[in-house]
């Protein structure tokens, strides 16, 4: 079942913040978070694994909720090369890695 | 990191032809690669899941026989488009997952992709 991402497109100018969000109806396994530039390959973000669980790197964080059915990336100051598609990819329960992605935000950074 | 390497990155071939591509994991193992296709300013839609000495799993609606799946070794799997028509035309991607003790916790490591063009 495919997780529903939102928004769909969200354009910015250079050093404001964003929030993307990715939600299920079930219960996840574990949340994957990933950026594609066009025409290239979806470059890996973070993971997240534990209800209530907060990380980030640099200014991108993400969240996944207690009932691990909803997870939020958060762009901080967003720099021009943070623009192009985010995905989450969902895994449930034994899936083996086996993910499937939202339909994508499609972030764009303008100077 | 762990790499994916991806070949060819483009093909084009005429309609009713093959074309094979291939997927190596060139610094770790990996029992499991997986093939998404993806369209235009689309998302990933997985194909298959391709197990290292066993048949391939496919995606409710993905044609076995036209999309054949190899995984003969545990850095290599191929993906071979059977007599191609133009609605084959896509961005194949392959990705894998690196095992060992912490393989949980662990990304999908994606090719850089191949894109089909089937005139």
């Amino acid at each position: 079942q495919q997780p529903v991402q939102s928004p769909q497109a969200v354009i910015l100018r250079e050093g404001e913040d964003a929030v993307i969000n990715c939600s299920s109806s079930k219960a996840l396994y574990s949340v994957h978070w990933y950026r594609q530039k066009h025409g290239e390959a979806p470059v890996f973000l973070m993971i997240l694994l534990k209800g209530g669980e907060q990380k980030g790197h640099d200014k991108i964080s993400a969240s996944f909720n207690e009932k691990k059915q909803q997870s939020s990336l958060y762009l901080t100051a967003s720099q021009l090369s943070y623009s192009g598609t985010y995905f989450c990819g969902t895994e449930k329960e034994t899936s083996g890695s086996r993910l499937t992605f939202g339909e994508g935000t499609q972030l764009t950074v303008n100077p | 990191g762990a790499v994916v390497s991806q070949h060819p990155s483009w093909v084009i071939c005429k309609s009713g032809t093959s074309v094979k591509i291939e997927c190596r994991s060139l610094d770790f193992q990996a029992t499991t690669m997986f093939w998404y296709r993806q369209f235009p300013k689309q998302s990933l839609m997985l194909m298959a899941t391709s197990n290292e000495g066993s048949k391939a799993t496919y995606e409710q609606g993905v044609e076995k026989d036209k999309f054949l799946i190899n995984h003969a070794s545990l850095t290599l799997s191929t993906l071979t488009v059977t007599s191609a028509h133009p609605e084959d035309s896509s961005f194949y991607i392959c990705s894998a997952k690196s095992v060992g003790p912490n393989s949980y916790n662990s990304p999908l490591h994606f090719g850089n992709g191949t894109r089909l063009t089937v005139t």
